[in-house]
């Protein structure tokens, strides 16, 4: 099975600020889907941003993108701009291969914004 | 308007007892999953359901046993439910049929079960 590793429990950044949270991954498939998913304390579950494999461009979404290097296994999210909204925990997710389509989740990041 | 709504939001109850959750999608997908997140707020997937067939069976204990009556529905029964079933437990859906994989999941509000 893929694992998704978060290697930060707890980041800080300060409001305006750039953050980056990491996560790697292990793999034997060449195309797969990345996602990071934002979880605030409302305990909702929001999609961020999403990559395919065999994009070699990295995603962009407002204020939120990523920087995907396929042969590292490495899809970190940066935060530019953060704002107290910011504020909650982060997931990266590799999604398995069909049959069964289940995101297997890293541990998560704890991003706190101070003002 | 919600687009995956899990009922109830909270369920407190002890021991032993039997309970289920209900899951409903109105976004016309065809996948249907559930998840638990532990107290470390670790996501795990239980199950997965395509087109009502069960895809995913993960190491859950046989207490729990997921019923789709069809593909707008999912719902989670629990049997003599123990302390260690305390978590959050959320459904999602995904439309997989013909978008190869990269549509994303959307999740309910999550269900907390808590355990006396």
């Amino acid at each position: 099975a893929q694992t998704v590793t978060q290697s930060q429990p707890e980041m800080s950044v300060q409001e305006a600020e750039t953050v980056t949270l990491s996560c790697t991954y292990d793999t034997s498939e060449s195309d797969y889907y990345l996602f990071w998913y934002k979880q605030p304390p409302s305990r909702q579950m929001i999609l961020v941003i999403r990559q395919e494999a065999y994009k070699q461009q990295n995603a962009t979404e407002n204020r939120f993108s990523v920087n995907f290097q396929k042969a590292a296994k490495s899809f970190s999210l940066k935060i530019s701009d953060s704002q107290l909204g910011d504020a909650a925990m982060y997931f990266c997710a590799y999604r398995s291969p069909p049959p069964g389509y289940a995101l297997n989740f890293g541990k998560g990041t704890s991003l706190l914004v101070t003002p | 308007d919600t687009a995956v709504s899990q009922t109830p939001k909270y369920l407190v109850t002890q021991m032993g007892n039997d309970k289920s959750i209900k899951c409903e999608q109105n976004l016309g997908h065809d996948t249907m999953y559930w998840y638990k997140q532990d107290s470390k707020k670790f996501l795990k997937i239980m199950f997965s359901y395509n087109n009502k067939e069960l895809i995913i069976n993960e190491t859950v204990p046989n207490r729990f046993s997921p019923k789709s009556p069809d593909k707008a529905h999912l719902n989670l029964h629990i049997n003599s439910l123990e302390l260690g079933d305390s978590a959050v437990y959320f459904c999602a859906s995904s439309q997989e049929a013909g978008q190869g994989g990269y549509q994303p999941q959307h999740f309910g509000d999550g269900t907390r079960l808590s355990i006396l």
